[in-house]
């Protein structure tokens, strides 16, 4: 069965480091977002992307995130200068549609910033 | 801005038990999931549902659009169903969700 991937699934980095984190949606899925959950809390919204574009964010995908699709499969999450409150895991999510459709989500990464 | 409620926040069952977890949102909405995490991190759609009832396996889902809540049953509960259980809403147009704050079950043999 076609599945969502991340790729690390564990990254450690230092305050200010860049990041890039990644993942592979299935093959026709058209819609992607990431969500985050930092510990013991609940799962929130960063982003959609749809059609090569941010299609939705939240007001946490601030000016140090930013998303890319470089080619047809891969779609990233950079940091561009980590702070210690993005430690948190990353999740990847796609769908065929935007609307009322199932969401499959990756494994996640974790990110840890020390 | 959507608000979800989840109840309870912890639930300890005994095997065999029917379990029940309750999701309350504030602002009508034309579809609501029920996510299942497990321990070590990796999140599962169980149901998509927009009007009555859905069933998977042991697993039922309602929903009640006028009065703004939906209910996940768990039929003969067995200790590999102990995970966090999400309830979550569309919050834009191109389907990104908001997230409950979960439900923690532990399902004791």
């Amino acid at each position: 069965e076609p599945e969502v991937t991340q790729t690390p699934s564990h990254q450690v980095t230092q305050m200010g480091q860049e990041v890039i984190l990644r993942c592979v949606p299935i093959s026709n899925h058209l819609y992607f977002y990431w969500y985050r959950q930092i510990l013991g809390q609940k799962v929130e919204f960063l982003v959609s992307f749809y059609n090569n574009e941010i299609s939705e964010k939240s007001e946490i995908f601030d000016d140090q995130f930013s998303v890319e699709r470089p080619d047809g499969s891969n779609f990233t999450l950079k940091i561009r200068s980590t702070k210690l409150e993005d430690s948190a895991m990353y999740f990847c999510a796609s769908s065929v549609t935007g609307g009322k459709d199932t969401q499959y989500f990756g494994p996640g990464t974790r990110l840890t910033v020390l | 801005k959507n608000e979800v409620e989840q109840s309870p926040q912890n639930l300890t069952a005994q095997e065999g038990e029917f379990i029940t977890i309750n999701c309350s949102y504030s602002v009508g909405i034309s579809a609501l999931h029920w996510l299942q995490q497990h321990p070590g991190g990796g999140i599962v759609s169980l149901f998509m549902l927009s009007s009555g009832k859905k069933k998977h396996g042991r697993l039922i889902a309602t929903i009640n659009i006028q009065e703004k809540h939906s209910s996940l049953h768990i039929t003969a509960s067995h200790p590999r169903d102990s995970a966090v259980y999400i309830c979550a809403v569309r919050g834009g147009s191109q389907g990104n969700l908001i997230f409950g704050k979960g439900t923690k079950l532990s399902v004791k043999p």
